[in-house]
């Protein structure tokens, strides 16, 4: 348990469902993170909020709408996904973005399969 | 952040110590080095960082080079639930953590 929950663990969905990914942080951390990872790929870096301020996109597409309410809770809204976006998406939060020393905490991640 | 290179794989007989090396050899002065693992169909795991000194915690050892163009990773006794994909990862506070291909570690009964 690393204080990083992700919910669903598992989902599946059409090209036309709209679904939404949650994470939730019980670590008190102010920054959080999406992160992707495609089937024998590295992780890849989505999202960036640091205290519910969005600080990086990293040229994702905009079928992928992040949403930050609070330092605690991120969530990920899908739409309209096609079959290549199917991958586990990791959430991740760390005490701060931007210090030299930062670890990150990542959740168990969703598994999206896209029909 | 600097570039890594990491082989793609290592076995490890259980109990014996698993020494994970990683090559950084651009990096620069301000920079840190990261260890994470991902088990299976699991998020990253933070093991371990460090500047210039070698560390140590309850879960590895880092030992880096004086020049700091290299580390390794030790892992001083080796179980079953060690085998994972092993990421040595280098930044500075103003960087993103990137994550590579990594080294899968196969610990072997």
């Amino acid at each position: 348990e690393t204080g990083v929950t992700q919910t669903p663990r598992h989902l599946v969905m059409g090209m036309t469902n709209k679904k939404s990914l949650k994470c939730e942080q019980h670590l008190g951390h102010n920054a959080m993170y999406w992160y992707k990872q495609s089937a024998k790929k590295p992780l890849e870096l989505m999202f960036v909020y640091n205290f519910k301020e969005q600080t990086e996109n990293n040229s994702v597409p905009s079928r992928f709408s992040p949403e930050c309410p609070n330092s605690s809770h991120l969530f990920l809204h899908l739409h309209t996904l096609q079959p290549e976006d199917s991958a586990l998406y990791l959430c991740a939060s760390s005490q701060d973005w931007g210090r030299a020393v930062e670890k990150l905490f990542f959740g168990s991640g969703t598994q999206l399969s896209v029909l | 952040d600097a570039k890594t290179t990491q082989p793609p794989s290592m076995d490890c007989a259980e109990g014996r110590a698993a020494n994970l090396p990683c090559n950084h050899s651009t990096i620069s002065g301000n920079e840190y080095v990261y260890w994470y693992r991902q088990i299976h169909s699991q998020g990253p795991q933070y093991i371990i960082h460090g500047l210039k000194n070698n560390e140590t915690n309850e879960m590895a050892s880092l030992i880096i080079t004086e020049d700091r163009k290299s580390s390794t990773l030790i892992l001083p006794h080796a179980t079953l639930r060690d085998t994972a994909v092993y990421y040595c990862i280098v930044r500075t506070g103003a960087n993103n953590l990137f994550f590579g291909t990594g080294t899968r570690l196969t610990v072997i009964p």
